[in-house]
């Protein structure tokens, strides 16, 4: 249990449309980072959110974007849903954003794209 | 740029067998070390991490060593049990890098009774 919580755990949507995943980080963590995990394939880093601002990005386009909150709730926005999007998003969040900080992960939300 | 690999998957062994899963790395700068692992539906939990060189991380009786002269991170445990099975991940967090992880395609543990 790492306190870590996404909304929803299983999503279908289909191409071309809009989705929001949610996350619920550990309370006193300023920094929250995405993850896209294809089946079978190891977790690729989207975008990481430090104090409400965008702190990093990975090779992700555009229509990928997020947000962070002060209450320690994050989101994930995919504009225009194209079907290698299904995948599992992992949040994780940290107290900061340095190398030696332990992320912790949510269970994460199973998207299908059709 | 930052890179991981780790053995190939399925790793199949017998209850109480000895586990070594490899792993080495390229990242710039001086990273920490993680081992993370992601049971069947879930998300990924911490197992053990290392800071610097020669450091030892355990957990659970997995313990893994920092190698920086052979940028290696090799997961070990003496005896598995059947609840071990899961995906290892190895992860390197390059200190430039603002704790952005960076995972290899992880190894599959099957270990049977």
């Amino acid at each position: 249990e790492t306190g870590v919580t996404q909304s929803p755990t299983h999503l279908i949507k289909t191409r071309g449309q809009q989705v929001t995943l949610r996350c619920s980080s550990q309370s006193g963590h300023n920094t929250v980072s995405w993850y896209q995990q294809a089946l079978g394939q190891g977790p690729q880093f989207i975008f990481q959110y430090y104090r409400e601002e965008e702190n990093g990005r990975g090779n992700f386009p555009p229509r990928f974007s997020g947000l962070q909150f002060p209450n320690y709730s994050s989101e994930l926005n995919v504009n225009a849903l194209e079907l290698d999007d299904s995948a599992l998003y992992l949040c994780a969040s940290s107290i900061e954003a340095g190398s030696q900080e332990t992320q912790y992960f949510g269970p994460g939300t199973r998207l299908l794209v059709l | 740029g930052n890179s991981v690999t780790q053995m190939e998957g399925p790793v199949t062994l017998s209850e109480e067998a000895f586990l070594t899963i490899n792993c080495t790395y390229t990242a710039t700068g001086y990273p920490s070390l993680f081992w993370y692992v992601q049971y069947p539906g879930e998300g990924l939990q911490l197992l053990l991490k290392a800071t610097k060189a020669d450091d030892k991380g355990s957990n659970k009786g997995f313990e893994a060593t920092y190698r920086k002269e052979t940028t290696s991170f090799h997961l070990e445990k003496g005896s598995v049990q059947v609840s071990d099975s899961a995906v290892y991940f190895c992860a390197p967090n390059p200190n430039n890098a603002g704790n952005m992880l960076t995972f290899g395609g992880g190894t599959r543990l099957m270990v049977k009774p």
